[in-house]
C-alpha cells in the first residue's frame, strides 16, 4: 500500500530556533497533503491543508507565519515551525492524499509523526 | 457542519472478549466514515472505511463497522479481542471535500 513518510521522527531544539519537519509519499503523488497536530490524550487537530504548488489554506487560529508550509513537488511538503516555544512542542502529523478521481472516497495516508520538543 | 462524538474515552475488555467502540456523527450531507488506530508514537493506520453500498464494513485485523443512517452512527466492532489490540482508536468524517473531522479517540484496554 501507499506510505507516506516523515523526517526526522523526533526533535528536540531550543526556545527561539526554527525546525523543518518533512512529508513525503514514497510510491503515489499527492496533490494535497494535510498536517495535523496531536497532543497528548487528544485528538488530532488539522492545522493546514497543502496543495501541491499553490499556498497552504490554514485552519481557524493557525498562524500562518509561524508555521510554514511548503507543498514544492507532488510527493514533498514541508513544515517549517519558525521561532519555536515551548507551547510548540506537540506531535506533527501529515497525511497524503492519493487521488483516485472522486474527492470524498480518496484514502488519506498518515505519516509516523514526528515529536517535537522545545526546551 | 460535521462533527464526530466517540463514546467513551477508555474501553476495557478481556482478551477473546467482544469489542465494542462508539461513534456518532453529525452531518447535513451523505458522509464518509472512517475508523483508525494508532500505536503509541506512531501515526494512523486505516482500519476500515464508509463511502456508499454495503452498510456493513470489514476491515482489518478482524475488524468491521456497521453504518447506521437513522441512528447517525458508525461502531467499530470485533468478536474477540487481542492483546495486539489495545490502542487509539479514531473515527472520523469527511463529506465530499478534502477535510477530515476527527472524534477525541477511545484507547482500548485489553486485559489478559
Amino acid at each position: 500500500g501507499a506510505v507516506v513518510s516523515q523526517h526526522p521522527s523526533r526533535v528536540i531544539c531550543k526556545s527561539g530556533t526554527s525546525v523543518k519537519i518533512e512529508c513525503r509519499s514514497l510510491d503515489f503523488q499527492a496533490t494535497t497533503m494535510f498536517w495535523y497536530r496531536q497532543f497528548p490524550k487528544q485528538s488530532l487537530m488539522l492545522m493546514a491543508t497543502s496543495n501541491e504548488g499553490s499556498k497552504a489554506t490554514y485552519e481557524q487560529g493557525v498562524e500562518k507565519d509561524k508555521f510554514l508550509i511548503n507543498h514544492a513537488s507532488l510527493t514533498l511538503s514541508t513544515l517549517t515551525v519558525t521561532s519555536a516555544h515551548p507551547e510548540d512542542s506537540s506531535f506533527y502529523i501529515c497525511s497524503a492524499r492519493e487521488a483516485t478521481g472522486t474527492k470524498g472516497t480518496d484514502t488519506q495516508y498518515f505519516g509516523p509523526g514526528t515529536r517535537l520538543t522545545v526546551l | 457542519a460535521q462533527s464526530v462524538t466517540q463514546l467513551g474515552s477508555h474501553v476495557s475488555v478481556s482478551e477473546g472478549a467482544l469489542v465494542l467502540l462508539r461513534c456518532n456523527y453529525s452531518s447535513s450531507v451523505p458522509p464518509y466514515l472512517f475508523w483508525y488506530v494508532q500505536y503509541p508514537n506512531q501515526g494512523l493506520q486505516l482500519l476500515l472505511k464508509y463511502t456508499t453500498g454495503a452498510t456493513l464494513v470489514k476491515g482489518i485485523n478482524g475488524f468491521e463497522a456497521e453504518f447506521k443512517k437513522s441512528e447517525t452512527s458508525f461502531h467499530l466492532t470485533k468478536p474477540s479481542a487481542h492483546m495486539s489490540d489495545a490502542a487509539e482508536y479514531f473515527c472520523a468524517v469527511k463529506t465530499g471535500g478534502f477535510k477530515t473531522i476527527f472524534g477525541a479517540g477511545t484507547r482500548l484496554f485489553v486485559k489478559a
